[in-house]
């Protein structure tokens, strides 16, 4: 069964102060691993699809790496702006189309 | 700026009541999804289309009825719902892709729907 779990479940950083969420997933057949960002009482919204271990992406102050077991969402010095809930989810080739989220991991920044 | 809208933003229904969410999406996507998204839990898929045709039901409760009459709009008609359905009701659409890659979901604001 494909699964998703992410840590911490909470995490309170100061502006500034760089850090890392992370993502464990079981998949039969990675086909992506996606992260979104989302806002309260708002849809997510994308952020980066990864398709193979080793692959990374970077947008502003994220950037999102890929291994077989695991990924990561490395934030950068963050600002304020950047407090959310951070998603991920998995698509394996058992479940086509079907993303497999996890729980997220709120993020709040202080200034 | 998202190209998925969805109406109402905010619903507030009775048991006995029938509503109707609506999504459209402008992207020019040919897949459309029904997510619940329920406090401290995970997003839960609900239905897939691809191509006006339903091809994926998540063991819905039959008092959730989708329906898909082009590739651009989805509803979602509520009827006898409970008060556990209170949820955030997000509605997704992807441009399926051929391959072994999967497409990326795009989301839209989602509906706040609270069961009395």
């Amino acid at each position: 069964e494909d699964q998703v779990t992410q840590s911490p479940e909470a995490l309170r950083l100061q502006e500034g102060e760089s850090s890392s969420l992370n993502c464990s997933y079981t998949v039969s057949g990675l086909r992506g691993l996606f992260w979104y960002r989302q806002d309260p009482g708002k849809g997510p919204e994308f952020l980066f699809t990864l398709y193979s271990a080793g692959e990374e992406k970077e947008k502003e102050r994220l950037k999102a790496t890929l291994t077989k077991k695991e990924s990561f969402l490395h934030i950068t010095a963050p600002k304020p702006e950047d407090s959310a809930t951070y998603l991920c989810a998995v698509v394996g080739s058992s479940n086509t189309g079907k993303l497999i989220f996890g729980q997220g991991t709120t993020l709040q920044v202080k200034p | 700026e998202t190209g998925v809208t969805q109406t109402p933003r905010h619903l507030v229904m009775g048991m006995t009541n029938k509503k109707s969410l609506k999504c459209e999406q402008h992207l020019g996507h040919n897949a459309m999804y029904w997510y619940k998204q329920s406090a401290k839990k995970p997003l839960e898929l609900m239905f897939v289309y691809n191509f006006k045709e339903q091809t994926e039901n998540n063991s819905v409760p039959s008092r959730f009825s989708p329906e898909c009459p082009n590739s651009s709009h989805l509803f979602l008609h509520l009827h006898t719902l409970q008060p556990e359905d209170s949820a955030l009701y997000l509605c997704a659409s992807s441009q399926p892709l051929r391959g072994v890659s999967q497409e990326t979901q795009y989301f839209g604001p989602g509906t706040r729907l609270l069961v009395l």
